[in-house]
């Protein structure tokens, strides 16, 4: 295990289909974010889990948004009737023990919606 | 609102010179910690340097240092002797006493041979 690993690394997907990413984080790390990234901008958090627990999500995470962590393991977020405003890098992070120590971060899967 | 501010979309700095990156924030938190991540061209996002708001001490990592002003909710990030590796966008990202980083808009460096 050498980092936190996401797939697919890229996903084109027509509008109204539903998409689902998956996040390994390291092993050992309990807590696990996802965050946006658009172009241009910095990653805006989306939601985070302590081991299989959702603990918080944000406002930009709307009903066509879910996210789960089965097991306090790897973590998938689906996407459901994907709209154009979506596209965009979603990127996984893992830590042990939260916000006051290093966040990990995967490479980002990569959202077009056409 | 907490908000995180970085001033200069763009720099570039002459090899084996160095740089200061800019963050100003608003907070109404008093213990916090802060980070700076480098996001590498297609490459993840990896931890350049952290301080803790409670020390007074700036963070130091070989190259990479930080001006923590507390009072003015100042943490930019200098960077000597840079090198090409150095070229990325550059992310101001504090935690303010929760579990998620606020994350800046980023400062895009490059490093000029």
């Amino acid at each position: 295990d050498t980092g936190v690993s996401q797939n697919p690394r890229h996903k084109i997907t027509k509008r109204g289909q539903n998409v689902t990413f998956r996040c390994d984080p390291i092993s050992e790390h309990n807590r696990l974010y996802w965050y946006r990234q658009t172009l241009g901008q910095g990653p805006e958090f989306l939601t985070y889990f302590q081991n299989e627990a959702q603990l918080e999500k944000s406002r930009l995470l709307s009903d066509r948004f879910s996210a789960e962590r089965p097991k306090g393991s790897f973590s998938t977020l689906e996407i459901q009737r994907t709209e154009q405003g979506d596209s965009a890098m979603y990127l996984c992070a893992s830590s042990l023990y939260g916000g006051v120590t290093e966040a990990f971060f995967g490479q980002g899967t990569r959202l077009t919606v056409v | 609102a907490q908000t995180v501010t970085q001033s200069q979309p763009e720099m570039s700095v002459q090899e084996a010179e160095t740089v200061t990156l800019s963050c100003t924030y608003d907070t109404s938190e008093s213990d916090y910690y802060l980070f700076w991540y480098k996001q590498p061209p297609s490459r993840q996002m990896i931890l350049v340097i952290r301080q803790e708001a409670y020390k007074q001490q700036n963070a130091t990592e070989n190259r990479f240092s930080v001006n923590f002003q507390k009072a003015a909710k100042s943490f930019s990030l200098k960077i000597s002797d840079s090198q090409l590796g150095d070229a990325a966008m550059y992310f101001c990202a504090p935690n303010f006493g929760n579990e998620k980083l606020t994350f800046g808009t980023g400062t895009r460096l490059t490093i000029i041979p």
